[in-house]
């Protein structure tokens, strides 16, 4: 089994805050990591697509780095909006059969 | 406006009927796929299809039958379902598997919520 795994799975900020969350993937066979925002009712949207060691990838007030040695990935949201409440899903393209495995997502809520 | 649409939104269902859940993408996509999401689990690929081959089959029950006539359409067809079936059923589609899975994100439709009872 392979797992990819989110921290915290869920979280409370107040608006103007700035937040940080964590994807932890295997790092062996390891090909793409990406990065999905799932609001309520809505379908789930691609954030980032990252493939290097050391991909930092920005969109306005959030941002994502990339650690393929060590198995992992960060996303940052700089200033929280109550828009930005969602859940934030990552998925982990990792070896044979190119199948994604996504975490359970972090639900973040934003308190106006 | 995603791109995938899904159809119904919502189903509720005996577990002796036949439905089908459909999906259409008009993205010009290859790659279409069926993922499972049940509660405080990670979304569960279910099948693939690339080109209308069907390349992935992720030890799903034959209860579930999967159809892709075409590219920008697939269905599944549900036939007597347990209720712990009862989950989110979402569509997805990507540019062709082979060259682009690595770069390209995938597209969801907004789901049918499934009820077995």
């Amino acid at each position: 089994i392979l797992n990819v795994e989110q921290s915290p799975q869920s979280l409370h900020v107040q608006e103007g805050d700035s937040t940080n969350f964590t994807c932890s993937f295997p790092s062996s066979n390891f090909y793409a990591l990406h990065w999905y925002r799932w609001e309520t009712a809505k379908s789930p949207e691609a954030l980032f697509v990252m493939t290097l060691n050391g991909d930092e990838k920005k969109k306005g007030r959030i941002s994502a780095t990339l650690n393929t040695k060590e198995g992992y990935s960060y996303l940052y949201i700089k200033g929280s909006q109550p828009e930005d409440s969602a859940t934030y899903l990552c998925a982990s393209l990792l070896g044979a059969g190119n199948q994604f495995y996504f975490g359970t997502g972090t639900s973040l809520t934003v308190i106006p | 406006e995603t791109g995938v649409t899904q159809t119904p939104r919502h189903l509720v269902m005996g577990m002796t009927n036949k439905k089908s859940l459909k999906c259409e993408q008009h993205l010009g996509h290859n790659a279409m796929y069926w993922y499972k999401q049940s509660a405080k689990k990670p979304l569960e690929l279910m099948f693939v299809y690339n080109f209308k081959e069907q390349t992935e089959n992720n030890s799903v029950p034959s209860r579930f039958s999967p159809e892709c006539p075409n590219s920008s359409h697939l269905f599944l067809h549900l036939h007597t379902l347990q209720p712990e079936d009862s989950a989110l059923y979402l569509c997805a589609s990507s540019q062709d598997r082979a060259l682009a899975v690595v770069r390209s994100p995938l597209h969801f439709g907004n789901g049918t919520r499934l009820t077995v009872t």
